[in-house]
């Protein structure tokens, strides 16, 4: 199950807002992930982060590596109807011999 | 286009019957992962390999299930026998190595009754 806290758990916004959701872990990281799953569908990941600090960006998506190396957030900028979904951030310590920590994931709802 | 690809993507069974779902890796990745989604409990892992061998299957029901890599374009996750509570989407996910980003399957539906 979870080991990762994931808020807020839904967001029901207007298309063109922006949006903002964070994961805090009670470890320290060496990776951050975020995924999107569409109904039906795998995850698919979005962004990678591999360092403190780290700002990254994909299209209208950025996400940030915690500088505590405990937390990431993802934002998303002038929401469209697409990008309805469930987010899913993922993170990794160090010693884990690759194994990923899910947060319960983020509902994204945009209305027109 | 490389991805992981699952089969079958929907699978209605009885109780009692066996499971098998199979999972091709994406080319060239080394780690193979499978995961269970459902609503309550959301992603846990059961087992995952690193160039076929086991690494952890911690998270699986040892006597009903069973994952192998028979070789390295294909792993495989068993149910024997298969219960209710296995109803779940199940998915596999590969990477490149440990440390690295996993890919996803569109995964398998299974439903036991």
């Amino acid at each position: 199950g979870q080991q990762l806290n994931q808020s807020p758990q839904s967001m029901f916004i207007q298309e063109g807002e922006d949006v903002s959701m964070n994961c805090t872990s009670s470890s320290i990281f060496n990776t951050w992930l975020w995924y999107k799953q569409e109904p039906g569908e795998g995850p698919v990941l979005l962004i990678a982060l591999y360092k403190a600090g780290e700002l990254t960006s994909n299209g209208r998506l950025t996400a940030q590596f915690g500088i505590t190396r405990k937390d990431s957030f993802l934002n998303i900028s002038a929401s469209i109807p697409s990008d309805v979904g469930i987010y899913f951030c993922a993170g990794r310590e160090t010693d884990s011999w690759g194994k990923l920590q899910f947060g319960a994931g983020t509902q994204v709802v945009v209305t027109p | 286009d490389a991805r992981v690809t699952q089969t079958p993507r929907h699978k209605v069974t009885e109780m009692g019957q066996e499971v098998t779902m199979r999972c091709q890796p994406i080319l060239g990745h080394n780690t193979v992962f499978w995961y269970r989604q459902t609503m309550m409990q959301g992603l846990e892992l059961l087992a995952y390999f690193r160039n076929r061998a086991p690494l952890d299957d911690s998270g699986m029901p040892k006597d009903r299930f069973s994952a192998e890599m028979p070789d390295a374009t294909l792993a495989t996750l068993k149910i024997q026998p298969s219960e209710p509570r296995d109803s779940a989407v199940y998915f596999c996910a590969s990477g490149l190595s440990v440390g690295y980003e996993q890919y996803f399957g569109p995964g398998t539906r299974l439903t036991v009754t």
